[in-house]
């Protein structure tokens, strides 16, 4: 039971235009949701969070967008950079369960082609 | 840098062995979780330690072990192995264990022969 998904594997992207990456989630008792950048034998970066009571955070080129009656959430990068290649996570996590573990998704390879 | 360390970077064992996962939190956290990744399985939530007291448990199966010390760097024990246990094990930290970004180390990549 995959409560968090993300179902594009992977996505190409021209150096400079907009990076779209789509998050799904089952469990409406999610309340902050969180986005992670890998790259190739590092660990999961902290990139960006939102939380449930909010439907926008922006950090420079990253913003998250969250549309709770859809559970669904998008992170943009604006302009994308090749640096930006990486396997990006959605996360979450749901408070009163008792524990603050983080469910990811499977990760969207992103690739920036200069 | 995360600030967390993780200790070896790389373990090859066989199949029955034991061994033991080491991390470091970043100066300052309480908290410390321990996330498998394996193939097709995804970044899975194991356990986690808040001030050297086991606050939650995941997916983690009887013959996995964990600890938190005084020092608040935490162990994860892995025993009687098997050739799915095969992963990268990752552990995180944060302050308080609260919604707060939790901090992952570079994991410990773990390979049954």
């Amino acid at each position: 039971d995959q409560q968090v998904k993300q179902n594009s594997p992977s996505l190409s992207v021209q150096e400079g235009r907009i990076s779209i990456l789509n998050c799904d989630y089952t469990n409406s008792m999610f309340d902050y949701f969180l986005w992670y950048k890998k790259y190739p034998a590092e660990g999961p970066t902290f990139l960006i969070s939102i939380s449930s009571i909010k439907d926008k955070n922006e950090d420079g080129r990253f913003t998250v967008f969250l549309n709770k009656s859809a559970k669904h959430l998008s992170l943009h990068i604006v302009p994308s950079q090749p640096g930006d290649s990486a396997v990006y996570f959605c996360a979450s996590i749901w408070a009163g369960a008792g524990s603050y573990q983080l469910t990811f998704g499977k990760g969207t390879k992103l690739s920036v082609i200069p | 840098d995360s600030g967390v360390t993780q200790t070896p970077k790389h373990l090859i064992t066989a199949t029955g062995q034991r061994v033991t996962l080491r991390c470091s939190p970043r100066s300052g956290d309480l908290s410390v979780y321990w996330y498998q990744q394996s193939l097709d399985q995804g970044l899975q939530f194991l356990i986690q330690y808040y001030n050297g007291e086991e606050r939650a448990k995941g997916n983690i199966l009887e013959r996995f072990s964990a600890q938190q010390f005084p020092d608040l760097h935490s162990e994860l024990n892995l025993s009687s192995l098997e050739l799915g246990d095969s992963a990268l094990y990752f552990c995180a930290s944060n302050l308080r264990g609260g919604n707060q970004p939790q901090h992952f180390g570079d994991g410990t990549r773990l390979s049954i022969l």
